[in-house]
């Protein structure tokens, strides 16, 4: 089945500072999609990005479906931001898949 | 338009006992997906129902779970005889056949 990894694993940021999280996948994907899920479990749909690059306030995506990988970027990082962030995204089929996340603290 | 709805938002429960975790799909929704989330994992596929029908349960455990989405009211996920390593946040999403939205989850301990 497809395999989707995601990097870093862990990350801890200053308030303030910008990051880059990654997403690859094995295999071309569909309804490619960015989750916060917060400190307390909530699971937040971020971004509905299957390609081109989408913005949000201080957050954007951008996937390349082509080389098969999704970025998400968190500019000027508040404390809130802090949780862990997942990508996931089906192949034609029914099953979302989900990465490992990626765990993200940002540090006041 | 109300999002995916989940209840009990937290459930406790005996070794032994049944847990009930329902999910109302959005409006318009037929699609309904259930997902069961680890302590410190991600996601993972559990079932796919549409009204009346499972389509797809090959992420279900073989034994003590099972899931219905009946014509009216809510899906229903089922775990019988829980045991503790089915303590987990366990998350509902439906689609009208695109991308799902994810509900808040029902988080389930077994005590």
């Amino acid at each position: 089945g497809i395999q989707v990894e995601q990097s870093p694993p862990d990350l801890i940021l200053q308030e303030g500072a910008n990051s880059t999280l990654r997403c690859n996948f094995s295999d071309s994907v569909n309804n490619l999609q960015w989750f916060h899920q917060n400190p307390w479990g909530q699971l937040i749909n971020l971004f509905y990005i299957p390609s081109g690059t989408k913005q949000n306030g201080r957050l954007s995506a951008t996937t390349v479906a082509t080389e098969r990988y999704s970025l998400l970027y968190i500019s000027s990082s508040q404390t809130t931001d802090s949780g862990v962030y997942f990508c996931a995204g089906d192949t034609g089929g029914f099953k979302t898949i989900f990465g490992a996340g990626t765990r993200l603290f940002v540090k006041a | 338009n109300a999002g995916v709805m989940q209840n009990p938002r937290h459930l406790v429960r005996r070794r032994g006992q049944e847990a009930r975790l329902r999910c109302s799909p959005m409006k318009g929704h037929s699609h309904v997906y259930w997902y069961r989330q680890l302590p410190e994992e991600g996601l993972k596929f559990m079932v796919y129902l549409q009204k009346e029908n499972i389509i797809d349960e090959s992420g279900m455990p073989k034994e003590r779970f099972s899931a219905e989405f009946p014509k009216e009211g809510p899906s229903i996920l089922r775990i019988q005889q829980v045991v503790r390593g089915d303590s987990a946040a366990y998350f509902c999403a439906s689609s009208p056949g695109d991308a799902p939205y994810f509900g808040p989850g029902t988080r389930l301990t077994v005590t």
